[in-house]
């Protein structure tokens, strides 16, 4: 069975300090995909990003960072020089691979709440 | 792009009284919808999936059904409401490509049964 644990309840910064967030998972499949949404107070999901798992290599897109160890079944998500938008639960979530029954089935972990004060 | 229209935003409602939450796609065709529930403090869970007009599978056993009664419609639905079925929930879709299994969620609808 899939499992996603985010160990971090709660992480509070101030401004500009940077934010690691942790995401382990568990998949007996050999292709699956991993996510990271945002969830700011309105309640909405944000998508942020999506890997495979045949692609380990790391990005950075702006102020965003990820770290993706499938030796260690980690998706980590870094948000340097944090902003008070940046305030919001974030969800990491793992899917199997593609498949008309897979799409949009995702197990999520139960979120981190990232608060940024001034 | 695909914007989903959820409604109602807020809901109370009794223990034992009905409900209906519904959610409108634009945006695509022939999507693939989802309802997820999202209880105080905890990830989304699947509650339904529809690859189809008419089609819905369940993920877990519960006091709601679903149903599809349009391409773009999804509805969620219970003739009896527990307080255990409060929750935020969220209708969410992709559109069934291949590389498309990234989700657009719905702004949602908060229940609170008492």
């Amino acid at each position: 069975a899939q499992k996603v644990t985010q160990a971090q309840t709660e992480i509070s910064v101030v401004e500009k300090e940077d934010v690691t967030l942790d995401c382990v998972y568990e998949t007996r499949d050999t292709t699956y995909y991993l996510f990271w949404y945002k969830q700011p107070p309105s309640g909405e999901l944000v998508f942020l990003i999506r890997r495979n798992s045949f692609d380990e290599q790391n990005e950075i897109s702006g102020r965003y960072s990820w770290n993706f160890q499938k030796s260690t079944s980690s998706f980590n998500f870094t948000i340097t020089a944090s902003q008070v938008v940046d305030s919001a639960v974030y969800f990491c979530a793992l899917s199997e691979a593609e498949g008309t029954d897979s799409w949009g089935k995702l197990q999520f972990g139960a979120g981190t709440q990232v608060v940024v004060t001034p | 792009s695909q914007t989903i229209h959820q409604w109602p935003a807020t809901l109370v409602q009794p223990v034992g009284s009905p409900l209906s939450l519904e959610c409108t796609v634009e945006g695509t065709s022939n999507p693939n919808l989802y309802w997820y529930r999202q209880a105080a403090g905890r990830g989304l869970q699947l509650l339904f999936y529809s690859v189809g007009i008419g089609q819905i599978s369940s993920e877990v056993p519960q006091n709601l059904s679903a149903s599809r009664p349009q391409d773009r419609q999804f509805i969620l639905s219970s003739k009896k409401l527990l307080l255990s079925d409060s929750g935020f929930y969220l209708c969410a879709c992709n559109s069934g490509n291949s590389g498309a299994n990234v989700l657009t969620f719905g702004a949602g609808s908060r229940l609170t049964v008492l």
